[in-house]
């Protein structure tokens, strides 16, 4: 597509519960990265794909986060038994490639809006 | 671990005016990636200028400007004739060469930018 895609745009679910967020990135662009931005606050790193290499998941917060990625495509974040403290803005990126020595520069998406209540 | 400093939470202005953003960071790498970001209320980040370290020449894209300090580890933002779309929030990122960790990206915590007409 012509940018990265995020859904939903909002979620509002109970405590306790499961949630999947999914991140649809620029075709073609191998990196994808997870970042969490709570109320007021900046960009909080979660995790970080690269082409087919494995994952770099030192930002989860915990063993309730997981995210997966199919290929060089979309990708889903998991938020197992959810807390209010998890409440925050997802955002997900992707660029052309990431590793040393690159800059091919981000596109991010608009975000999902997660609220636990 | 490399760290950004953005010192100002809320700056405010009036419409026509230039503002400037700080932002500060702190690495021992010698060639490394400048941005900044806008988040607007629709919540995409949006990159508005980058600087690569070993250019000595500062990065200028229409209304935005930066000055890069790299002895002083310094990189504001300029906005000249501000306007009312230029209200949001601001985010510095550093990416260093050498990847690593979340692939070397790291963001500040944000200056809330408000123009007033």
């Amino acid at each position: 597509g012509a940018g990265v895609s995020q859904s939903p745009s909002n979620k509002v679910t109970e405590k306790g519960k499961d949630v999947e967020l999914r991140c649809d990135p620029i075709s073609g662009h191998t990196a994808l990265y997870w970042y969490r931005q709570r109320l007021g606050q900046g960009l909080e790193f979660l995790i970080y794909f690269q082409g087919n290499s494995a994952p770099d998941k030192s930002g989860l917060p915990s063993d309730r986060f997981s995210a997966e990625r199919t290929g060089e495509s979309v990708s889903t974040l998991t938020i197992q038994r959810t807390q209010q403290e998890d409440s925050a803005v997802y955002l997900c990126a992707s660029s052309l490639r990431g590793g040393a020595g690159t800059n091919y520069g981000y596109t991010f998406g608009s975000g999902t809006r997660l609220t636990v209540v | 671990a490399q760290t950004v400093t953005q010192s100002q939470p809320e700056m405010s202005v009036q419409e026509a005016e230039t503002v400037t953003l700080s932002c500060t960071y702190d690495t021992s790498e010698n060639n490394y990636y400048l941005f900044w970001y806008k988040q607007p209320p629709s919540r995409q980040m949006i990159l508005v200028i980058r600087q690569e370290a070993y250019k000595q020449q500062n990065a200028t894209e229409n209304r935005f400007s930066v000055n890069f300090q790299k002895a002083a580890k310094s990189f504001s933002l300029k906005i000249s004739d501000s306007q009312l779309g230029d209200t949001a929030m601001y985010f510095c990122a550093f990416k260093t060469y050498s990847g690593g960790g979340a692939d070397g990206l790291t963001f500040g915590k944000g200056t809330h930018l408000i123009i007033q007409p």
